[in-house]
């Protein structure tokens, strides 16, 4: 069963603008990644951040975690065109292969 | 460096032939590897993880006998639809993890194929 649930499901912004993704989980984790996927591509790991953190940053990308609410939020600041993309979070499923477990998603588009 | 390699991107196959797809990590070693399927404008759904020499795991509900994957050494795993139908059609991803980074509770990133779009007539 899916683990997260990202809201919204679909966003649509301007370049420049800033993108917020919330994501939200069911159970005990270690860590909350965050992936992007290009239309009709594979998924590309963004940022991981750990079970005892609670921000972190990469380039545009920062990623804040709140085990408490068992959510997380990823936030584009500056948008590009080639932000386009829907974008995934995930955790790690309880199985001893530690496979991610992918929530629905949001399909961001940035227009020019 | 981590890149993975999955091949054909697409491929058409009529209704009752096998497909088989391949996933290698081209420059690192994958003790595990996964197998996804995406429906379009959904999530990826785990079908079975991948294990170097031994049996794979498969999830609930994925039919290892229609779904057969074979991981023969560290860098390849191969995934066979067999005697594909219609409703096969999807999307499949594979993925894999650095052997040696998965512990302490899958505190690595996965690095992703670019998929293979299978239809099947």
């Amino acid at each position: 069963s899916q683990q997260g649930e990202e809201d919204p499901q679909a966003l649509s912004i301007q370049e420049g603008e800033n993108a917020t993704m919330n994501c939200s989980y069911k159970t005990s984790i270690n860590n909350l990644q965050w992936y992007r996927q290009n239309s009709g591509r594979g998924l590309v790991h963004l940022i991981l951040i750990r079970s005892n953190e609670r921000e972190k940053h990469s380039g545009r990308l920062r990623v804040t975690l709140d085990t408490s609410k068992k959510s997380s939020s990823l936030l584009i600041t500056a948008s590009r065109a080639a932000d386009t993309a829907s974008y995934f979070c995930a955790t790690v499923y309880s199985n001893s292969g530690y496979a991610l477990n992918f929530g629905k998603g949001t399909s961001l588009l940035v227009t020019p | 460096g981590a890149v993975v390699s999955q091949h054909p991107s697409w491929v058409i196959c009529k209704s009752g032939t096998s497909v088989k797809i391949e996933c290698r990590s081209l420059d690192f070693q994958a003790t595990t590897m996964f197998w996804y399927r995406q429906f379009p404008k959904q999530s990826l759904m785990l079908m079975a993880t991948s294990n170097e020499g031994s049996k794979a795991t498969y999830e609930q509900g994925v039919e290892k006998d229609k779904f057969l994957i074979n991981h023969a050494s560290l860098t390849l795993s191969t995934l066979t639809v067999t005697s594909a139908h219609p409703e096969d059609s999807s999307f499949y991803i594979c993925s894999a993890r650095r052997t040696g980074t998965g512990g302490g509770g899958g505190n690595s990133p996965l690095h992703f194929g670019n998929g293979t779009r299978l239809t099947v007539t």
